[in-house]
């Protein structure tokens, strides 16, 4: 089946930890895109990559950090600097065909102790 | 500046009624709308779109209106049913050739309850 895998779905962390959020999708799209969602915020977006081996910053990319070193993968890394990582995450994928609508993952909670 | 609003954060309908979502965009540039509907804790799922060439578009019971001089758009859903109770997004997706080609700028959603 075609799709997106995020994991993990539930992550829990301590203050001052680093956690990586995975993100694969099998689809063969180009782009890959992450969220953040909080509550009465809509979708923002946190990081973009286009292209394997490229990436933009989006809306709200401080305290984050991406890679994308093949194309069926895109990582999300909340650093320590993130100064309200509780959130709920959501990784994206699209080609640029038609309406270029995303096909989102399940999400990953994240929770910070 | 948030160049995507929906600012009805909830709307409540009866089953069977039509529920009509609102969505007010600020930036001309964008080439294409979409709704999308989500479930708590789950990602979301695409509704249907319409592309900035085009007034209106049908897909069963969801039909999106774009009114490009008043930069709104809404999406109709009739009938209602309880099924349909979740949280929409509008979004909008940058023009290609522009930097923001791709991605998607989103509302901050609706949340729709249809009652039985």
């Amino acid at each position: 089946d075609g799709g997106i895998t995020q994991s993990p779905k539930y992550l829990f962390r301590k203050e001052g930890q680093n956690v990586t959020l995975s993100c694969e999708q099998n689809l063969n799209h180009d782009a890959m895109y992450w969220y953040r969602q909080d509550p009465g915020q809509g979708l923002r977006l946190i990081y973009y990559s286009q292209i394997v081996n490229d990436f933009q910053k989006g809306d709200i990319a401080e305290g984050y950090s991406v890679s994308r070193e093949k194309k069926e993968s895109f990582p999300l890394t909340v650093t320590s600097a993130q100064k309200n990582p509780t959130a709920f995450y959501l990784c994206a994928s699209s080609t640029y065909r038609g309406s270029g609508e995303l096909f989102f993952g399940e999400g990953s909670r994240l929770t910070v102790l | 500046d948030q160049q995507v609003k929906q600012n009805s954060p909830s709307l409540s309908v009866q089953e069977g009624r039509i529920s009509i979502l609102n969505c007010d965009y600020t930036n001309s540039m964008f080439d294409y709308f979409l709704w999308y509907k989500k479930y708590p804790a789950e990602g979301p799922t695409f509704l249907i779109s319409i592309s900035s060439i085009k007034d209106k578009n049908e897909d069963g019971r969801f039909t999106v209106f774009l009114n490009k001089s008043a930069k709104h758009l809404s999406l109709h859903i009739v009938p209602s049913q309880p099924g349909d109770s979740a949280v929409y997004f509008c979004a909008a997706r940058g023009e290609a050739g522009g930097t923001s080609y791709g991605k998607l700028t989103f509302g901050q959603g609706t949340i729709l309850t249809v009652h039985p």
